[in-house]
């Protein structure tokens, strides 16, 4: 079964730039996996991100960008907030979907 | 407003059955397929499996297949997840999400139920 790997750790200052990266063990990413990016704080259930790449929801605050990288999905945070701290997955899905492990994002 | 609720948290003993809900309301239901995820205690999001509601096509994670059925009825609007013999390893929350579109946007999510199973 595909295996999805994320970064387990980031750390970032507050205003700086971050990029997180989705990398399938069967091969590069690519749109037709239609990544999807989540965020999930302590307790709380996951929120939408970003959709088929790189579409932000109505709710996705601009400072959230999604793109493939390298033959990776990647997600961008610009002018990092200390609300962003929080734990982030990505979904690949084509026919069934598979979880990334998460990467938990410090900003600090 | 669109928005999944989902039915309130479990406690039941290793070996009972389970079937949690997942309820949609502020949009067509039939429409949009759901999925549902575990999270295990500390850990990260496992796809379990995903549902049209509109002809009940089903489509499930090697590693759940056979191990939960997940079903839906859209006369009233509600997606299902059932165990028939419950295992201390499936404590955990369990989350329902909707699929829309062409471009497969997880877009809404249900606030989770946790299950705890225990003797």
């Amino acid at each position: 079964q595909t295996v999805v790997t994320q970064e387990p750790s980031l750390t970032v200052s507050p205003g700086g730039t971050v990029t997180l990266t989705c990398a399938s063990s069967t091969g590069a990413v690519t749109s037709g996996f239609y990544p999807n990016w989540f965020q999930q704080k302590p307790g709380q259930a996951p929120r939408a991100l970003i959709y088929s790449t790189s579409n932000k929801h109505s709710w996705t605050p601009a400072r959230f960008s999604g793109s493939l990288l390298g033959g990776k999905a990647a997600l961008t945070l610009s002018g990092v907030q200390p609300e962003d701290e929080a734990e982030y997955y990505c979904l690949l899905y084509s026919g069934g979907g598979v979880f990334g492990g998460g990467t938990k994002l410090t900003v600090l | 407003e669109v928005q999944l609720v989902q039915s309130g948290a479990e406690v039941k003993k290793p070996g009972e059955s389970l079937k949690i809900s997942c309820k949609g309301s502020g949009y067509t239901f039939s429409n949009y397929w759901i999925g549902w995820v575990r999270q295990m205690p500390g850990k990260g999001l496992e796809w379990m499996g995903i549902i049209y509601p509109g002809d009940s096509d089903t489509r499930y994670s090697p590693s759940f297949q056979g191990q939960v059925t997940i079903s839906a009825d859209k006369s009233i609007g509600s997606a299902y997840l059932q165990w028939n013999s419950l295992k201390a390893s499936d404590t955990a929350m369990y989350y329902c999400a909707r699929r829309g579109g062409i471009l497969n946007a997880f877009d809404i999510w249900g606030q989770g139920t946790m299950v705890t199973v225990s003797s």
